[in-house]
């Protein structure tokens, strides 16, 4: 019943470092997402894959980018850290539409210093 | 330009009583909207939804009300219990996003439910 499995859990960069956050999921959906949640701000969408060999920017893309590695691994990369970028990580999978289909990953912790 | 907005950041309520969590929105072009339910150090866990063309949807002890014409939702949990304190996202699904159930989420509201 592993669900959707993120790694790593806490990761504190320097700014100017990348890195690669990992998602993966077991209930074969087709739609992935990535999102960041930041103190009043709520949960805001970064990239999302709608089906396998596609990706799509969301409201915040900046400073990221996505691979959608086949169906069930979807990844975030940070090429160069930016301390705003420090937050914390979600990635998501969902059947599609229904939105209510969204099972989430437990979080990935970010600090850039 | 916030287009799903809390702005409600924390409530507290007393054990047994009803909670009530507003959720206000710009646009009129949404399909479906949902509550999410967080715990701290975990994802958020899909609560409850209700269709646009709906007025409430009933689920156990959480009812969702939709109120188009004042582009308001809100969530009722009755009767309230510790276990219920939470982090509670609302979210909106932008018509013709297909397939790809892309979501809008608020701000979140804390909810303490004291014993």
């Amino acid at each position: 019943n592993a669900g959707v499995t993120q790694t790593p859990k806490f990761q504190v960069l320097k700014t100017g470092q990348s890195m690669t956050l990992q998602c993966a999921q077991d209930m074969n959906h087709n739609s992935m997402y990535w999102y960041r949640q930041d103190p009043g701000m709520g949960l805001r969408l970064i990239y999302y894959s709608a089906s396998e060999g596609t990706t799509d920017k969301g409201e915040v893309p900046n400073g990221y980018n996505v691979s959608r590695l086949n169906k069930r691994e979807f990844s975030l990369r940070l090429e160069s850290a930016a301390p705003s970028q420090t937050s914390v990580y979600f990635c998501a999978s969902s059947e599609g539409w229904q939105g209510y289909g969204y099972t989430f990953g437990s979080g990935t912790r970010l600090t850039v210093v | 330009d916030q287009q799903v907005k809390q702005n409600s950041p924390s409530l507290s309520v007393q054990e047994g009583r009803i909670s009530i969590l507003n959720c206000d929105y710009t646009n009129s072009m949404f399909d479906y909207f949902l509550w999410y339910k967080k715990y701290p150090a975990e994802g958020p866990t899909f609560l409850i939804s209700i269709s646009s063309i709906k007025d409430k949807n009933e689920d156990g002890r959480f009812t969702v009300f939709l109120n188009k014409s004042a582009k308001h939702l809100s969530l009722h949990i009755v009767p309230s219990q510790p276990g219920d304190s939470a982090v509670y996202f609302c979210a909106a699904t932008p018509r013709g996003s297909g397939n790809t159930g892309k979501l809008i989420f608020g701000q979140g509201t804390t909810l303490q439910v004291k014993p």
